[in-house]
């Protein structure tokens, strides 16, 4: 069954950590996301990306940063962690082959405290 | 930036009455998809829409492209218990292989 692994479901966090959300994926796909779901905002994309080593700012880039040194691994890292940035973060993959047909991971819910 | 706007933004039924939701866009779209996501869980695809007037069925479900391009519909019916969830539209972003979401419709079912 293929898979998008986030690496943990919930996470709390101290204001002015720097925190690392991990996201694996096994289907060989070119593309990564990382989306951030508040409610009654539905996904906003942060940041993504084509191909290792490549990263391009999504809608809501402000306060992350993103890492792609392996084609199944993209980490999403918040350098100075603010209670603003207390969400559900979504990892998604997918494949110039599959169209739109976006796989996404459980998510990490991240509460900054 | 492109923006989706999702009605209504909740939705209380009962069991085994049919659901219609809607989404609208402030561009055109050449693709429409419809995702849901189960609670605890990431959203997964539903149904994908290529084509302006497109009716399309997965089961229970039917989804429209709307003939403006501005618009899809997705409907359920007969709804069961495992159809609660939030349901999001979705369509391609500015650049290549990027989706923007609406805010989601999301569906309690009292039994």
């Amino acid at each position: 069954d293929v898979k998008v692994t986030q690496s943990s479901r919930y996470l709390v966090k101290r204001t002015g950590e720097k925190v690392f959300l991990e996201c694996v994926q096994d289907m060989d796909h070119e593309n990564m996301f990382w989306y951030r779901q508040d409610p009654g905002l539905g996904l906003r994309l942060i940041y993504f990306s084509y191909d290792v080593k490549m990263k391009e700012k999504g809608d809501i880039p402000e306060g992350y940063s993103v890492s792609r040194e392996k084609k199944e691994r993209f980490s999403l890292i918040l350098e100075s962690a603010s209670t603003n940035q207390t969400s559900m973060y979504l990892c998604a993959s997918s494949s110039p082959g599959t169209g739109y047909g976006y796989t996404f991971g459980s998510g990490t819910r991240l509460t900054v405290v | 930036g492109q923006q989706l706007n999702q009605s209504p933004q909740s939705m209380f039924i009962q069991e085994g009455e049919d659901v219609s939701m809607n989404c609208t866009s402030s561009s055109i779209f050449n693709t429409w998809l419809w995702y849901k996501q189960d609670p605890g869980e990431g959203p997964v695809l539903l149904i994908a829409l290529y084509k302006a007037g497109e009716l399309t069925s997965n089961g229970r479900l039917t989804a429209q492209f709307g003939i403006t391009r501005k618009d899809s519909f997705l409907n359920i019916s007969a709804s069961i218990p495992s159809d609660v969830g939030i349901y999001f539209c979705a369509g391609p972003g500015q650049g290549a292989q990027k989706l923007v979401f609406g805010q989601g419709t999301r569906l309690t079912i009292n039994p």
